[in-house]
């Protein structure tokens, strides 16, 4: 059980695409997700807390018009990268925290994201 | 600000031996615990939590040791496995803080066959 998956796995995309992950909770609802970035070799960095129908609460520094994000069911979140730059390239991660354990958050395996 | 640190980033066990990977955490009022096993190319992997209301939890060849007095965890692997390599980090949450996790800085663990 909690299991989390996220598509795609990885994604090249040009300079000025904007490129979608989406995030699920294949096994139990969660109106919260949270979505994560890593650079390689470092631990993982709160971007935003995702919220199901509600709007997105953003960590200080990230920007939401260029990271948006939308939680449309109890198992689905998405993340929007507009207008990629090769700045943006990172691992992202998103998690979710199930209903019955709000204290607990299960992982996603991640996306790879490359921006040449 | 609140922050969740390691002591160590790399150990480097022989397979067999028992490992301790240790935690420091600076929020007090941190309630609650997780230990992650994150591999290479992979999402995080939960292993173990703990409430602060405890001091000690034992899972599958694993423990995790709380000390809220100095603000400190470990986890415990016994017998450590090649399987068993990878990068653990630790993250605290606290209900004041919406329960958002705050992750150490993590640490490698190489299992020597």
């Amino acid at each position: 059980g909690a299991v989390v998956s996220q598509h795609p796995s990885r994604v090249i995309c040009k300079s000025g695409t904007s490129v979608k992950i989406e995030c699920r909770s294949l096994d139990f609802q969660a109106t919260t997700m949270f979505w994560y970035r890593q650079f390689p070799k470092q631990s993982l960095m709160l971007m935003a807390t995702s919220n199901e129908g509600s709007k997105a609460t953003y960590e200080q520094g990230v920007e939401k018009d260029k990271f948006l994000i939308n939680h449309a069911s109890l198992t689905l979140s998405t993340l929007t990268v507009t207008s990629a730059h090769p700045e943006d390239s990172s691992f992202y991660i998103c998690s979710a925290r199930p209903l019955a354990r709000q204290e607990t958050q299960y992982f996603g395996p991640g996306t790879r994201l490359l921006v040449l | 600000g609140e922050s969740v640190g390691l002591h160590l980033p790399t150990l480097s066990v022989q397979e067999g031996d028992n490992s301790i990977i240790n935690c420091a955490y600076s929020n007090s009022a941190s309630d609650y615990f997780i230990w992650y096993k994150q591999e290479s190319g992979k999402g995080p992997q939960f292993i173990i939590d703990i409430r602060s209301n405890m001091d000690k939890r034992q899972g599958q060849r694993v423990t995790v040791l709380l000390n809220k007095t100095v603000k400190h965890l470990s986890l415990q692997i016994a017998a450590t496995q090649p399987g068993d390599s990878a990068v653990y980090f630790c993250a605290g949450t606290d209900m004041e803080y919406g329960n958002k996790l705050v992750f150490g800085a993590g640490t490698i663990l190489r299992v020597k066959s």
